[in-house]
């Protein structure tokens, strides 16, 4: 399966502390996206990063890919209570072919 | 409208009967993407359409069910003699196109069988 892995499953962590959450992947990619869940509904799309981009910067969102790894990282800082949600990676390989999302992280943040 | 939207938002029914699940996209998306969703658990990918291109139906769980996209639109979701493990959050998506394009979600239909 090509699908992604988040880990970890879920984190708990304090207001104003940094959360980060990683995603892995078994097969090449052309990008990889980022998105978040509120309460089970829509995802929401965060950040997309390119096989040839190994980091890039949304906000309070920083998102790093090693492609050597297979792996990317979301970091959230300076967490606030709102950010609670799951977040889900999303790979795209190639060609007309559906993105693969992981199994998600679910973030609680604690105020 | 402003985004993906799906209707019904709730549904209830009886298993053994059959259910449609609408989903309208954001205008000019060629892609359209049907996802479950069970309790506190990842999405699963059922099928995705794209263009006039057949549509990709790799994830459909079992015959019992189906999607039609009409005119490059509007798709409906049929789920035929449903079942209680059928019960799930239906999230449809769409995408300016399928080559790795960013998703947007609708609020999706949370499925109940009783």
């Amino acid at each position: 399966s090509q699908q992604g892995e988040e880990d970890p499953q879920a984190l708990s962590i304090q207001e104003g502390e940094n959360a980060t959450m990683n995603c892995s992947y078994k097969t090449s990619i052309n990008n990889l996206q980022w998105y978040r869940q509120n309460s089970g509904r829509g995802l929401v799309h965060l950040i997309l990063i390119r096989s040839n981009e190994r980091e890039k910067h949304s906000g309070r969102l920083r998102v790093t890919l090693d492609t050597s790894k297979k792996s990317s990282s979301l970091l959230i800082t300076a967490s606030r209570a709102a950010d609670t949600a799951s977040y889900f990676c999303a790979t795209y390989h190639s060609g007309n072919t559906p993105l693969v999302f992981g199994k998600g992280t679910r973030l609680s943040v604690i105020a | 409208g402003a985004g993906v939207s799906q209707s019904p938002s709730n549904k209830v029914t009886e298993k053994g009967k059959d259910v449609e699940l609408r989903c309208d996209p954001i205008s000019g998306h060629t892609a359209l993407y049907w996802y479950r969703q069970s309790l506190g658990q990842g999405l699963e990918f059922l099928i995705y359409f794209q263009g006039n291109s057949a549509p990709d139906k790799s994830g459909l769980p079992s015959d019992r069910f189906s999607a039609e996209r009409t005119g490059g639109s509007v798709s409906t979701l049929t789920i035929q003699r449903t079942q209680q493990e059928d019960s799930a959050v239906y999230l449809c998506a769409s995408s300016l196109g399928a080559q790795g394009y960013e998703q947007y979600f609708g609020p999706g239909t949370r499925l109940t069988v009783t």
